[in-house]
């Protein structure tokens, strides 16, 4: 299986600030057949099932706004938030979808400090 | 809108079996695959399953393999999961999720999962 590590496991940023999360894969989701990297991102809120925010690492879903970017290639991604609102503070994961079973990382907290 | 509408929370003793349902709406269900997603533990993630309505390919992690069946009923647009020999490490949130791909599980094939059903909770404990 294809494990993803998502670091930190939890951070506290100020409303305002930039909020950084990685994720790092055992084997590269890359494939060189279409040149995409097969990542998604998802979003869970207390209480909610989680949301997408982006598939192929950094393709946005639509009404994700545009503070939210995904970034990287092969065996290393990165999700970065902007100007975080109280809105962004939630859980993150990171879901590689290269090869079944698809995995996902173990979650990161980002709080409002 | 596209939505998931899936089945009441379940609480079940060791040992027994349980059957969720997923029925989605807001799209042609065949268009899409539906795959299974647990969270156990309170956060971690689990995909367990995926099958398409297209054509009735099914791909299951291995982990889940011989007790998991995923079906799908063409006549009510509806995905069905059936898991057995429930043990309370089974206990959690149960997604039907509607997957990105409807044609096979191989690799290149693209599996997102979205949207996300509400959940329901399996209870496993005696």
């Amino acid at each position: 299986d294809i494990v993803m590590t998502q670091s930190p496991d939890s951070l506290a940023v100020s409303l305002g600030e930039t909020a950084t999360i990685y994720c790092k894969s055992s084997q590269s989701v890359f494939f060189t057949s279409n040149s995409m990297n097969y990542l998604a991102w998802y979003q869970q809120k207390p209480g909610q099932p989680p949301r997408l925010l982006f598939h192929w690492a950094s393709t946005r879903e639509s009404e994700v706004p545009d503070r939210f970017t995904g970034s990287g290639s092969a065996t290393d991604f990165t999700l970065t938030i902007t100007n975080l609102q109280a809105d962004d503070a939630a859980f993150y994961y990171c879901q590689q979808y290269f090869d079944s079973p698809y995995t996902f990382g173990q979650g990161t907290k980002l709080e409002l400090k | 809108q596209v939505q998931l509408l899936q089945s009441q929370d379940e609480v079940k003793n060791p040992g027994a079996s349980v059957r969720l349902s997923c029925e989605p709406s807001g799209y042609a269900f065949s268009v899409y695959g539906i795959s299974w997603v647990r969270q156990v533990r309170g956060q971690v993630l689990e995909w367990m399953g995926w099958i398409s309505p297209r054509n009735g390919r099914t791909a299951y992690a291995p982990k889940f393999q011989n007790r998991l069946s995923l079906t799908t009923d063409m006549s009510t647009d509806t995905a069905h999961m059936d898991l057995k020999s429930l043990q309370s490490d089974d206990t959690g949130i149960y997604y039907c999720v509607r997957d990105r791909t409807n044609y096979d599980a191989s690799v290149g094939d693209p599996h997102w999962f979205d949207p996300w059903g509400p959940g329901a909770l399996i209870t496993v404990s005696s």
